[in-house]
C-alpha cells in the first residue's frame, strides 16, 4: 500500500522560505513515476506546483518556477518542497502526491496546512 | 501554459439524476486529461485517467470521454456520495494545469 505523508512548519513569516516534506512508504521513489506538488488555498481551487519526474527533470508551474525547488532524498525515499519569498498569497493546503505515469495523480498525502503571516 | 475552462462552476441535482462536466483546453492535450473528486479535508480522489480511462475501484457510473480539445465526465446515476467537487487536470509535457472546479451539490 503506498502512503505519502506531508510535514513541515505550519506557519511561515512572510518573506521566508516554505519547506514541506512528504515521507513515501509502500513503493520506493528510485523505482520510477513523477512526485509533485498541489496546494488549494482557503476556498479556490486546486493548483498544481510541479513535478520532480523520474527522469530527474523537473518540471514547474510557470507562475511559481522562479521561487520553487522539488527535490528527492534518495536515501530518505521522501521528496521536499521549498517556496521562497513566501507571502499571505501562499497560505494553503499542500499535498504531495504520486502519478500513475498517465497523466494522474493516482496516491496523495493527506494534506497540510501553511499559513503565511508574521 | 495549456489553460483549462470548466463549466459549470456550480451544479445542483438530485440523486438519481444524470449529470456532465465539461472541461476545454486551449491546445491540444492528446488525451492527457484526468478527473479527481474532491470533498473537504479529504485529498483529492482519481477517478478517469487519459481522458477515458476509470481508476481501478471507481464506480462504473463514473466515466469520461473526449471530443477534440473537449473533455466530458458523467456520472450516469448519482448517489449521495457523489455529492463533491470535480476538477479536470491536464498534463502535457509533464506541466499540468486545474480547471477552476465544479461544485456539485444536493437540489
Amino acid at each position: 500500500q503506498v502512503q505519502l505523508q506531508e510535514s513541515g512548519p505550519g506557519l511561515v513569516k512572510p518573506s521566508e522560505t516554505l519547506s514541506l516534506t512528504c515521507a513515501v512508504s509502500g513503493y520506493s521513489i528510485n523505482s520510477g513515476y513523477s512526485w509533485g506538488w498541489i496546494r488549494q488555498p482557503p476556498g479556490k481551487g486546486l493548483e498544481w506546483i510541479g513535478n520532480f519526474h523520474h527522469s530527474g527533470t523537473t518540471y514547474y508551474s510557470p507562475s511559481l518556477e522562479f521561487r520553487v525547488t522539488i527535490s528527492l532524498d534518495r536515501s530518505k525515499n521522501q521528496f521536499s518542497l521549498k517556496l521562497t519569498s513566501v507571502t499571505a498569497a501562499d497560505t494553503a493546503v499542500y499535498y504531495c502526491a504520486r502519478s500513475n505515469g498517465l497523466g494522474g495523480y493516482v496516491y496523495w498525502g493527506q494534506g497540510t496546512l501553511v499559513t503565511v503571516s508574521s | 501554459d495549456n489553460q483549462m475552462t470548466q463549466s459549470p462552476s456550480t451544479l445542483s441535482a438530485s440523486v438519481g439524476d444524470r449529470v456532465t462536466i465539461t472541461c476545454r483546453a486551449t491546445q491540444s492535450l492528446s488525451s492527457w486529461l484526468a478527473w479527481y473528486q474532491h470533498k473537504p479535508g479529504k485529498a483529492p480522489k482519481l477517478l478517469i485517467y487519459k481522458a477515458s480511462s476509470l481508476e481501478s475501484g471507481v464506480p462504473s457510473r463514473f466515466s469520461g470521454s473526449a471530443s477534440g480539445t473537449e473533455f466530458t465526465l458523467t456520472i450516469s446515476s448519482l448517489q449521495t456520495d457523489d455529492f463533491a467537487t470535480y476538477y479536470c487536470q491536464q498534463c502535457k509535457s509533464e506541466l499540468c494545469t486545474f480547471g477552476q472546479g465544479t461544485k456539485l451539490d444536493i437540489k
